[in-house]
């Protein structure tokens, strides 16, 4: 199995544009989460989806972040509009049930707002 | 509600020597304990975990951890250190109980010293 996929692994743009982070989940997860990383504030869990079915997004920073899973292969985080201080690590991690399934996680999305 | 504290922001250790890492825990019911292990640049990997049984839990790269629910901690330990263990180690915890989240800790930076 290829792990889980992250793409793009950088992406550097300037305030005020839209970003869209891209994960694929390891084949036959059924939970698949999304995590930023930063320095002030270490890895902290946005939101997380079971069957393709947003089950806790208490951790989404604000409006202006989004999160979609169309199918059980894809997932997307956007943000719009990116401001300097979403510059983070941004992960996407993936497990099976029964809920003590380890998480495995991707490479991540470094993000650099201008 | 869970947490989990890593009380040492950095750790050194002479190669050979033993080392360990620290992290106690807080769940209303019994936990599941994890390690895991980012390198430079890269994704979390998983290093081990504790569900339920033997209190030791054997993972990857020679490396152990002790469950102690007396105390709450799930100390990550390594008989031998290798310079290549040097990496930030984070220990996460889930409640029994309910949801899928998973707690990480802030943190721990292990140097090796040749």
């Amino acid at each position: 199995d290829a792990g889980v996929i992250q793409s793009p692994r950088h992406e550097v743009t300037e305030m005020g544009q839209e970003v869209t982070l891209r994960c694929k989940p390891i084949s036959g997860h059924d939970y698949l989460f999304w995590y930023r990383q930063t320095m002030m504030r270490g890895l902290e869990l946005l939101i997380y989806f079971n069957n393709n079915v947003p089950i806790d997004d208490s951790g989404m920073p604000e409006d202006r972040f989004s999160a979609k899973m169309p199918n059980a292969s894809f997932s997307t985080l956007k943000i719009q509009p990116s401001e300097p201080r979403d510059s983070a690590v941004y992960f996407c991690a993936s497990s099976s049930t029964p809920q003590q399934e380890t998480q495995y996680f991707g490479p991540g999305t470094r993000l650099l707002v201008l | 509600a869970q947490s989990v504290a890593q009380p040492e922001d950095q750790v050194n250790v002479a190669e050979g020597n033993p080392l360990t890492v620290k992290c106690t825990y807080s769940v209303s019911g019994n936990p599941y304990l994890f390690w895991y292990v980012q390198y430079p640049n890269r994704g979390l990997q998983f290093l081990l975990k504790y569900i339920t049984g033997d209190n030791l839990v054997k993972g990857s790269y020679g490396f152990e951890a002790e469950f102690n629910k007396s105390q709450t901690s799930f100390h990550l330990k390594k008989p031998s250190a290798l310079v290549s263990d040097s990496a930030l180690y984070f220990c996460a915890v889930r409640d029994h109980f309910g949801n899928e989240k998973l707690t990480f800790g802030t943190g721990t930076r292990l140097t090796i010293i040749p």
